[in-house]
């Protein structure tokens, strides 16, 4: 699977929207790129995954751009459960397995 | 539905000694994997297995054994425990499946669910 970028950690205000920018400058045309997060304490979870046009789930929405060489992961509204590690991994379904590579993440805080 | 659950959620061991992380699901998923993370590191890929009687190694498969004798269950056995085995153990199942053919890839889900954890400490 091709490698992810993503910043080491980002802050935000309560309530405010959250932009969690990923880089995948390597990405081929059979990646999907999905995002997980993880709550402290716990596993992680299934964000949103997408492959060439922008998604939205009642979690977040995800903006992936024209050459699909980078990713948003967007958080509307911010909330103090909200902050965790993010993961942008990309999905290369033509392997078997459909095994997840974890980087190291995006670690968000959320400041009331 | 439970999800996945793993059993113990602590334990410590001896340097040597054996054990077996149980994990179970009941969501009727093809897929189980186990991860470990180390503190302040990403999930790394232990084994995984496709179906019942099927198992395949990951990224870091060196000290462990797997089986999948049911759709349900996916023991992670630990021979000889050393202390880089020191780690929280992750079990994972998802409902792999492959696009229809002409069908629209964005609207296919194989989420992997993970369970709660199992923290492990050798000494």
């Amino acid at each position: 699977d091709a490698k992810t970028t993503q910043p080491n950690s980002m802050e935000s205000n309560e309530e405010e929207p959250v932009h969690l920018p990923c880089n995948h400058s390597t990405i081929s045309g059979t990646d999907y790129i999905h995002w997980y997060r993880q709550l402290p304490s716990q596993g992680p979870e299934y964000v949103i995954h997408g492959l060439t046009s922008n998604v939205n789930n009642r979690m977040a929405s995800l903006a992936i751009a024209e050459d699909r060489k980078s990713s948003t992961l967007i958080l509307h509204r911010a909330t103090l459960r909200d902050a965790a590690v993010y993961y942008c991994i990309l999905r290369d379904y033509d392997n078997a397995g459909n095994m997840l590579t974890f980087g190291g993440g995006t670690r968000l805080m959320v400041k009331p | 539905n439970a999800g996945v659950t793993q059993t113990p959620k602590f334990r410590i061991l001896k340097i040597g000694q054996s054990m077996t992380l149980q994990c179970a699901q009941d969501m009727n998923h093809n897929y189980m994997y186990w991860y470990r993370q180390d503190p302040g590191m990403g999930l790394k890929l232990i084994y995984y297995s496709v179906g019942a009687g099927i198992t395949d190694k990951g990224e870091v498969p060196n000290g462990y054994n797997v089986s999948r004798s049911t759709t349900e269950d996916f023991p992670l056995r630990l021979e000889l425990a050393a202390p880089s085995q020191t780690s929280v153990y992750f079990c994972a199942s998802s409902r792999f499946q492959t696009p229809p053919p002409g069908q629209s890839l964005n609207i296919v889900l194989d989420e992997q669910y993970f369970g709660p954890g199992t923290r492990l400490t050798v000494t």
